[in-house]
């Protein structure tokens, strides 16, 4: 079945540093991506998306690009804040499904001054 | 303007109890899901209505867990016998409809059986 693979968390970076969160799947077809982002105290919010192959999400300094030969999603930002501190959910939502997503395990990012 | 909403926010729970846990979608979003969310963990999908149709339960873990939307708005999803392992946060999502349209989420419910 659909399945997501992201880095382990939690993940320290000074205010300023680049972010990279790994993310890596395992569907048929060719699923939809998605990175959603949950701030403290709050609800799951969606960050970004791409639908096919090749397709660059972006939205508030963070991107992401499909990446279908490696089954790849990264999540990078060049420079974060401490607003950024949360936790990230990598997911997609399947070829066949048309409804479901399935999410990784999320990652914590904590932003220092 | 008016996100999902959930309600209670906390339950505590004594296992063997039967809950309720109550969504209310945005206004005019035809599609609603619940997902499962154990500590540490991504949500899990547990089941999906378009409109008042479950059209998808295959994430339900037990019969124990059962979802209605009898009106195509509301849902509530019941869990009899409460065990410790259902202690989780339980989030609901609405959109407009399936693909491509964004599931927004709710705040979530969190469960704990003691």
């Amino acid at each position: 079945g659909d399945s997501v693979t992201q880095m382990e968390g939690p993940v320290t970076l000074s205010e300023e540093a680049f972010l990279t969160i790994n993310c890596t799947y395992t569907a048929t077809g060719y699923p939809s991506l998605f990175w959603y982002v949950q701030y403290p105290g709050e609800g799951l919010q969606l960050l970004l998306k791409a639908t096919k192959a090749d397709d660059k999400g972006s939205n508030k300094g963070f991107e992401a690009t499909y990446r279908k030969e490696t089954t790849s999603f990264h999540l990078e930002k060049g420079s974060v804040q401490v607003s950024d501190s949360a936790v990230y959910f990598c997911a997609l939502r399947g070829a066949g499904t048309a409804s479901k997503l399935t999410f990784g395990t999320g990652t914590r990012l904590q932003v220092t001054l | 303007g008016a996100g999902v909403s959930q309600s209670p926010r906390y339950k505590v729970a004594k296992r063997g109890q039967d809950v309720a846990l109550r969504c209310d979608p945005i206004s005019g979003h035809v599609s609603l899901f619940w997902y499962q969310q154990a500590l540490g963990q991504g949500p899990e999908f547990l089941t999906y209505f378009q409109n008042e149709a479950q059209l998808d339960k295959s994430g339900l873990p037990s019969d124990r867990f059962f979802a209605e939307r009898p009106e195509g708005s509301v849902s509530t999803l019941k869990i009899q016998r409460t065990q410790q392992e259902d202690s989780a946060v339980y989030l609901c999502a609405s959109s407009l409809g399936g693909v491509p349209h964004e599931q927004f989420f709710g705040p979530g419910t969190r469960l704990t059986v003691l």
